[in-house]
């Protein structure tokens, strides 16, 4: 299996314009999450999706954010309109679902996103 | 809630020594598991080593063990006879079913080893 692979690897934007990222998840895997890791606040739960679903998206900082899982193996995460704080490292990561508790989570290699 | 808390900013231990990071939890879930992922200055996050909650044994994986005590709920990993390829960030995670599969990570302990 490749993993979770995310792209772009680096995305460099300038305030006020639309950044996508995107995901494929681990085939088979019923849950996705995405998150935001920063120095300051260290790795944040941005969204998640359970069979495609978002289940909580309590994470999203604003309005600016949106985030959508079509199918099961795609997800996009969607700034707009970009600004400077939100500058990060963007995880994308997935993990099946048996009900257990012994799951780990796989994570994609990351989008680094500089807003300029 | 759940929630983990990794008491040590930055470590330094010496090549093919052995050094220990705390992880400390806090759950009320009878059933849960515990992770610990390395991230390297290249930044991926790799999976470690995992723990659950009625294992008797602690875990162990090659150069990494864990010391799981259950009643003081921590979960520290030890890393044996360290590498310069041991210096990342290594964070520590929960699990339990009752969170809808949502990992709960610690704020991560920066590990250098010294040649």
């Amino acid at each position: 299996d490749a993993g979770v692979i995310q792209s772009p690897r680096h995305e460099v934007t300038e305030m006020g314009q639309e950044v996508t990222l995107r995901c494929k998840p681990i085939s088979g895997h019923d849950y996705l999450f995405w998150y935001r890791q920063t120095m300051m606040r260290g790795l944040e739960l941005l969204i998640y999706f359970n069979n495609n679903v978002p289940i909580d998206d309590s994470g999203m900082p604003e309005d600016r954010f949106s985030a959508k899982m079509p199918n099961a193996s795609f997800s996009t995460l969607k700034i707009q309109p970009s600004e400077p704080r939100d500058s990060a490292v963007y995880f994308c990561a997935s993990s099946f679902d048996r009900g257990t508790y012994n799951e780990k989570l796989f994570f994609g290699s990351g989008t680094q996103l500089s807003v300029l | 809630a759940q929630k983990i808390t990794q008491t040590q900013p930055g470590m330094f231990v010496q090549e093919k020594e052995a050094v220990t990071l705390d992880c400390t939890y806090d759950t009320s879930d009878p059933s849960y598991g515990l992770f610990w992922y390395k991230q390297p200055s290249s930044g991926e996050m790799i999976f470690l080593i995992y723990q659950g909650s009625y294992d008797q044994q602690n875990a162990t994986e090659g150069r990494y063990s864990l010391n799981f005590q259950k009643a003081r709920k921590s979960a520290n990993l030890v890393i044996s006879a360290s590498q310069l390829g041991d210096s990342a960030m290594y964070f520590c995670a929960i699990l339990s079913p009752n969170t809808g599969n949502q990992f709960y990570f610690g704020t991560g302990t920066s590990l250098t080893v010294i040649p």
